[in-house]
């Protein structure tokens, strides 16, 4: 059963590089059929669409955080990452990684999430 | 971008009885080619991840009890649970698939009365 896994640190500080790696495990992330994704929730609120990628590294973002997003993808390790610049205390939330099997699509498989804070 | 627009924000039920989400889009989200809308519903205890439960506006996920039903097209969608019950106290959430931004609604809060 394929399972995501979402893995960095949980304190960031204003200004900072937010990192963030999510592990494909149970299966391939080479798979043509879908598509990965990170997703995040401000904690309290509602979901954000952050961006996607495929195994090939074709990428997908939301305009709102294109400027300060990347997402990559390493298939010999069965993960894909985030990272996310000049970090504020906005970007304090719950990310998760995501499965979509097309572009656009819904998300059939989600990770447990990680909460990264922005603080000194 | 497509906003996408829930009411009410909270909904408490009685055991038993339906509860009745809506969702609205800004834009129409149905393919025009077939006439499917890409609209899909998620249910998030606390402390989860959202769970996929409806699809292509109606289509359940599988292993979904069958009281959750989902209907609607074009820019108007409901989420009807048909008879509550304690372990559908949640969050649930629309989210359009027709274009990128793909996008959420705020939310809505089922509790028990």
């Amino acid at each position: 059963q394929l399972q995501l896994q979402e893995s960095g640190p949980g304190l960031v500080k204003p200004s900072e590089t937010l990192s963030l790696t999510c592990t494909v495990s149970g299966g391939s992330i080479s798979s043509s059929h879908y598509y990965w994704a990170l997703i995040r929730q401000p904690p309290g609120k509602g979901l954000e669409w952050i961006g996607s990628i495929y195994y090939s590294g074709s990428t997908y973002y939301n305009p709102s955080l294109k400027s300060r997003v990347a997402i990559s993808v390493d298939t010999s390790k069965n993960q894909f990452s985030l990272k996310v610049t000049s970090v504020t205390a906005a970007d304090t939330a719950v990310y998760y990684c995501g499965r979509h099997w097309k572009m656009p699509s819904y998300f059939d498989l989600w990770g447990r999430g990680t909460l990264v804070t922005v603080s000194s | 971008d497509i906003v996408m627009t829930q009411s009410p924000d909270a909904l408490a039920v009685s055991l038993g009885e339906r509860a009745t989400i809506n969702c609205k889009s800004s834009q129409t989200v149905s393919i025009s080619s077939d006439g499917k809308s890409c609209l899909a519903w998620y249910q998030q205890r606390p402390g989860q991840p959202p769970k996929l439960l409806i699809y292509w506006a109606s289509t359940r996920e599988s292993g979904v009890p069958d009281r959750f039903g989902g209907s609607g097209s074009g820019t108007e969608f409901t989420l009807t649970i048909s008879s509550l019950q304690a372990e559908d106290v949640a969050l649930y959430y629309c989210q359009q698939c027709y274009t990128t931004p793909l996008t959420f609604g705020g939310g809505t809060k089922v509790e028990i009365k």
